[in-house]
C-alpha cells in the first residue's frame, strides 16, 4: 500500500483565491482526519469522517473552510477565500475501524497564502 | 472541552542520557494514548501507544506509563541517540468518538 496520499505537496496562492487540498486514505481505513499544523497552534484537528460521513467539524476555523468525502477513497479540504493566516501544513490521516488505533499521516500539503 | 497538556516544550539532553516527557488529559473517557514522533519536514509517525487497561508498555529504549487516576501519561526514552532528536507529540482519544486531541509537542535535542 502506498500509504496516505496528499496533493499538492506545496501550494502557493494569493489571498482571496480558492484552495483545494486532496487526500486519498489507505484502502480499508474507515476514518479520515484533517489536521492543520502551525508553529503557534501546533497540530489541530479540523474535521474527521467515519465511513465518508463527517462526525466532528468543531475544529473547522470558520465558514471559509469546508471538507467533503464523496467516497471511501477521496476527500477534499477547501478554503474559499484564502487568507494569509491560513498558511500552514495541512495533514490528512486515516485509521482503521474498530479502534481507536494509530493514525497514518500523509506527507502533508504546505500552503502559503500571500 | 477536551485538552491535553504536554511538558516540557523543549528538552535538551546529552547523548546516552534519558529523556522524559509528560502529558495530562482532561477527558475521563479517554482510553487510547499514542505518542508520535515528527522529524523536521516529515509527517508525524507513531512510536508507541498505550490503552487504558495497561499501566506501562515498553519497546526497546522507549516506554510509556499511564496513571488513569491522575490522568497522567509519560514517555521515557533511555540511552538517547542523536537520531532521537525530533518533536514528540502525545495524544488522547476515546472509543466513543475517535476524536484525537494532541499535546502541543516537545522538541527534543540530543547532543552528541
Amino acid at each position: 500500500d502506498a500509504g496516505v496520499i496528499q496533493s499538492p505537496r506545496h501550494e502557493v496562492t494569493e489571498m482571496g483565491q480558492e484552495v483545494t487540498l486532496r487526500c486519498k486514505p489507505i484502502s480499508g481505513h474507515d476514518y479520515l482526519f484533517w489536521y492543520r499544523q502551525t508553529m503557534m497552534r501546533g497540530l489541530e484537528l479540523l474535521i474527521y469522517f467515519n465511513n465518508n460521513v463527517p462526525i466532528d467539524d468543531s475544529g473547522m476555523p470558520e465558514d471559509r473552510f469546508s471538507a467533503k468525502m464523496p467516497n471511501a477513497s477521496f476527500s477534499t479540504l477547501k478554503i474559499q477565500p484564502s487568507e494569509p493566516r491560513d498558511s500552514a501544513v495541512y495533514f490528512c490521516a486515516s485509521s482503521p475501524v474498530g479502534g481507536p488505533y494509530e493514525q497514518y499521516f500523509g506527507p502533508g500539503t504546505r500552503l502559503t497564502v500571500t | 472541552g477536551e485538552n491535553v497538556e504536554q511538558h516540557p516544550s523543549t528538552l535538551s539532553v546529552q547523548e546516552g542520557d534519558s529523556a522524559v516527557i509528560k502529558c495530562t488529559y482532561s477527558d475521563s473517557a479517554s482510553n487510547y494514548f499514542p505518542w508520535y514522533k515528527q522529524e523536521l519536514g516529515k509527517r508525524p509517525q507513531l512510536i508507541i501507544d498505550i490503552r487504558s487497561n495497561v499501566g506501562e508498555k515498553k519497546d526497546q529504549r522507549i516506554a510509556v506509563t499511564l496513571n488513569k487516576t491522575a490522568k497522567h501519561f509519560s514517555l521515557h526514552i533511555t540511552e538517547t541517540q542523536p537520531e532521537d532528536s525530533a518533536v514528540y507529540f502525545c495524544a488522547a482519544s476515546s472509543t466513543g468518538g475517535f476524536k484525537t486531541i494532541f499535546g502541543a509537542g516537545t522538541r527534543l535535542f540530543v547532543k552528541a
